[in-house]
Parts: C-alpha cells; structure tokens; sequence
C-alpha cells in the first residue's frame, strides 16, 4: 500500500485531456515538499515528466502539465497521443517516515 | 549525454548478499546525489536509498535498513549497493537514479534500465 495514492488506471481518446491525481498526505504533499511524475515506457525506462510541482524538464512536451494544491497533486495531459500511453507515478518526500515516496502508478490507455 | 549503466543483479539465496554497481558518465558525477529505487514484478516503485554527492549524507528505507549499504566512488563515476542478508521480498529490479541536486530533496532526473535480482532458493 502506497503513502500516495494514484488510481490505478485512466483512459482517454487520442486528442483528449486526461488528469491524474496524486492524493498525499499533512506529512508529505501537504508539508509543502514538492512532487515529482515519472512516466515508464515499456523498454524505455523512466522518464522524469514534472519536477518541484509545475516544471517541465527540457524536452517534455508542454502537453504534460504538474498542479499542487493542499495534500494533492495532478499530472494533466492534453492532446492525447497513442505513444503517450505507458504508466506514470507520482513522488515526493514524507517526514514522518523520513523517506522518498512514490504512488502506486497509474497505466494511461490511449484509446 | 547521462548513462547509468547498472550491473550486479542475479539468483543468489536467501540470506545471500550481492552487490550492485552503477557506472555513470556524461554528467559531474560528485556533483549530484545518487539514489538506489527498486521494481518487485508487476509493482509499483519502491526507494531504497540515496548517498548525497560529497558522500557524507547516506539515507535509507526502513525495509533495507541495517541490510543494506550505499556508497559511491567519485573517482570511478561509479555507484554501489551492497546487499546483504537478502529475502525473497528484496526481489525485482533495482534501478540506479540520478538526484537533481546534491543534497537528498528533488527528484530523480536521469534512471538507468535497471538490474534485476532475485531471491529464491
């Protein structure tokens, strides 16, 4: 069972927006410590998609978009494409456990 | 370009030990802080550890906890994990990660392909 709690699948159709949230906690999100996604590419690894909450790294399409708000976060994507379908994970930092934490992962279907 | 190249993954028993390495190149390697996250099969993502970039910051998850050992060789771009006292549920990939910063905050920015190791007698 994660500290932070993603769904565990969303779908959308090409073209369409779809957002994923990130539900934390006082001790993690909630605390202010910023959030991180990472987008996994079935033989392509890890990909770091937003970091400090809202920033995209250069390269990421600005398709992905990172909002923060109390002990949530979101990762939005708009513009749907067939090759943006993979699994996505929130991350943060808990200091009640002193430990990097990440979501359960969410698997994006692209319709 | 950033590479992280780990290597060490294997069948060992419970109760073994191995050791992992994570050859990195194409950044400052003392610069940033290295993280170990590990992948059981079909889960989620799991932190194991991080080791700050001067060397002296050293962090763990409480399921590895007294088991396990970061450390780095900045003279060799090289970062290790060794395992011991190993169990079945230490099985899955493990991943080398590359820390935004130097210090344990932010994200991971760059990930290598992963190890895999498993525990099973």
């Amino acid at each position: 069972q994660s500290v932070l709690t993603q769904p565990p699948s969303v779908s959308g159709a090409p073209g369409q927006r779809v957002t994923i949230p990130c539900t934390g906690s006082s001790s993690n999100i909630g605390s202010g410590y910023d959030v991180q996604w990472y987008q996994q590419l079935p033989g392509t690894g890890f990909k770091l998609l937003i970091y400090g909450n809202t920033n995209l790294p250069s390269g990421v399409p600005d398709r992905f978009s990172g909002s923060k708000s109390g002990t949530s976060a979101s990762l939005t994507i708009t513009g749907l494409q067939a090759e943006d379908e993979a699994d996505f994970y929130c991350q943060s930092y808990d200091s009640s456990l002193s430990a990097v934490v990440f979501g359960g992962g969410t698997k994006l279907t692209v319709l | 370009e950033v590479q992280l190249l780990e290597s060490g993954g294997d069948l060992v028993q419970p109760g073994g030990s191995l050791r992992l390495s994570c050859a990195a190149s194409g950044f400052i390697f003392s610069n940033y802080a290295m993280n170990w996250v590990r992948q059981a099969p079909g889960k989620g993502l799991e932190w194991v550890s991080t080791i700050v970039a001067g060397g002296g910051g050293i962090y763990y998850s409480d399921s590895v906890k007294g088991r396990f050992t970061i450390s780095r060789d900045n003279a060799k771009n090289t970062l290790y994990l060794q395992m011991n006292s190993l169990r079945p549920e230490d099985t899955g990939v493990y991943f080398c990660a590359k820390g935004m910063y130097m210090g344990f905050d932010g994200g991971f920015d760059y990930w290598g392909q992963g190890t895999l190791v498993t525990v099973s007698s």
